[in-house]
């Protein structure tokens, strides 16, 4: 894996119901995996902030998990609500270097 | 809530036209990040200063564009002459000892 990519692209999710998507980055020279909530029209909103493989997280009904060895990441959401319709990106930073790489994101839609 | 801020929010202008873009970093952030929005390529980024300092512009069209940190508290994005290509939007970000990026609310370009 030379960039960061996200999958699905885009996932409509009936109100109620749980779903995930993934987050894979390059594994070499890893230091942070990041996730942020982007909702239409407002700036990107950070989530977690992960460095530890194995390393899980949780916010509410949102919750991640990161393998480092793999160079993948899950994010979860429990119970979908319509609130929760947004983008979801991921980026990773390298040892030695702030500036992130972001992937093009998941966006979420919830139907009610 | 502290917050990064950007002006303006929305420009329009016409090709050939100088363009400056302003971010007012959270006060004790050291590292300001200049990213642009796509459609094709998401968040990608432009230049990133630490201490004032510029540390990667690489993402940035140098013949173009431009960014300084005059002081702490200010940083710009500059294009000289504009071009429609441009048309975008241009997000700010810092990020201090804590976690995650903090967004600005991103100035929205649109070069005709």
């Amino acid at each position: 894996i030379l960039n960061v990519e996200q999958s699905p692209q885009s996932l409509h999710v009936q109100e109620g119901d749980s779903t995930n998507f993934t987050c894979s980055f390059p594994s070499s020279n890893f230091y942070a995996l990041h996730w942020y909530r982007w909702e239409t029209a407002k700036s990107p909103e950070a989530l977690f902030v992960m460095t530890l493989n194995g390393d899980e997280k949780k916010k509410g009904r949102i919750s991640a998990t990161l393998n480092t060895k793999e160079g993948y990441s899950y994010l979860y959401i429990k119970g979908s609500q319509p609130e929760d319709s947004a983008t979801y990106l991921c980026a990773s930073a390298n040892f030695g270097n702030e500036k992130l790489t972001f992937g093009t994101g998941t966006r979420l839609t919830i139907i009610p | 809530d502290a917050r990064v801020t950007q002006t303006p929010r929305h420009k329009v202008t016409e090709m050939g036209q100088e363009v400056t873009m302003r971010c007012q970093p959270i006060l004790g952030h050291n590292t300001v990040f200049w990213y642009r929005q796509t459609m094709m390529q998401g968040l990608e980024l432009l230049a990133y200063f630490r201490n004032r300092a510029p540390l990667d512009d690489s993402g940035m069209p140098k013949d173009r564009f431009s960014a300084e940190m005059p002081d702490a508290t200010l940083a710009t994005l500059k294009i000289q002459p504009s071009e429609p290509r441009d048309s975008a939007v241009y997000f700010c970000a810092s990020h201090g000892r804590s976690y995650g990026y903090t967004f600005g609310s991103g100035t929205r370009l649109t070069v005709v």
